[in-house]
């Protein structure tokens, strides 16, 4: 069985930088898939912000590119996710996901932006 | 960046009735089509992809169709636990996008 689960702060302050860890189990990264972070502020849609390969290939959503950097550690079996710069504008729930198309999700974590 | 939009927003079904939602992309996206439920305070859930291939234990009253630029999602008789929010995405092309979203509400 497949798992994700997201870890990190729940309150970041402006201008700082958020980072996230998903943890996967029942799976291995290295064994392939893209695996990729999506998110949602609070009552709108989803946003998907990036992919990574186990290789280290990633691909950024224009839109957030400048601000962030996912890596991945297989000996962990866990990604990660920061974004710099944050503002209330980043306020939302975190998602950590399996493949081009979500397979599996973690149960998210609310992340929120305030001093 | 490719842009996908749903239709319509907001649908009000009667329990036991079809519900029949739209997804359009600006530009072709072969089969590389998803749909997610969304249900109040839960991840989203996989039901399509392909355009028109089950998830693993997705009932068979949830179906898609069509290719290209124009799909569609059907429910062939809603359930109580089927209002939710539904989600198309592509993943032909990065970055990937979604729709935004339709809500499926109780009539």
């Amino acid at each position: 069985q497949v798992q994700l689960q997201e870890s990190g702060p729940g309150l970041v302050k402006p201008s700082e930088t958020l980072s996230l860890t998903c943890t996967v189990s029942g799976y291995s990264i290295s064994s392939g898939y893209y695996w990729g972070w999506i998110r949602q502020p609070p009552g709108k849609g989803l946003e998907w912000i990036g992919s990574l390969f186990h290789t280290g290939s990633t691909y950024y959503n224009p839109s957030l590119k400048s601000r962030v950097t996912m890596s991945v550690d297989t000996s962990r079996n866990q990604f990660s996710l920061k974004v710099a710069s944050v503002t209330a504008a980043d306020t939302a729930m975190y998602y950590c996901a399996r493949g081009s198309f979500a397979d599996y999700w973690g149960q998210g974590t609310l992340v929120t932006v305030s001093s | 960046e490719i842009v996908m939009t749903q239709s319509p927003a907001t649908l009000s079904v009667s329990p036991g009735e079809r519900a029949t939602l739209s997804c359009r992309a600006s530009q072709s996206v072969s089969s590389d089509l998803a749909w997610y439920q969304q249900r109040p305070g839960q991840a989203p859930r996989l039901l399509i992809y392909s355009a028109s291939t089950r998830a693993t234990g997705i009932p068979a009253r949830f179906s898609g169709s069509g290719s290209g630029t124009e799909f569609t999602f059907t429910i062939s008789s809603l359930q109580s636990e089927d209002f939710a929010v539904y989600y198309c995405q592509q993943y032909n092309n990065w970055p990937r996008t979604f729709g935004q979203g339709t809500k499926v509400e109780i009539k």
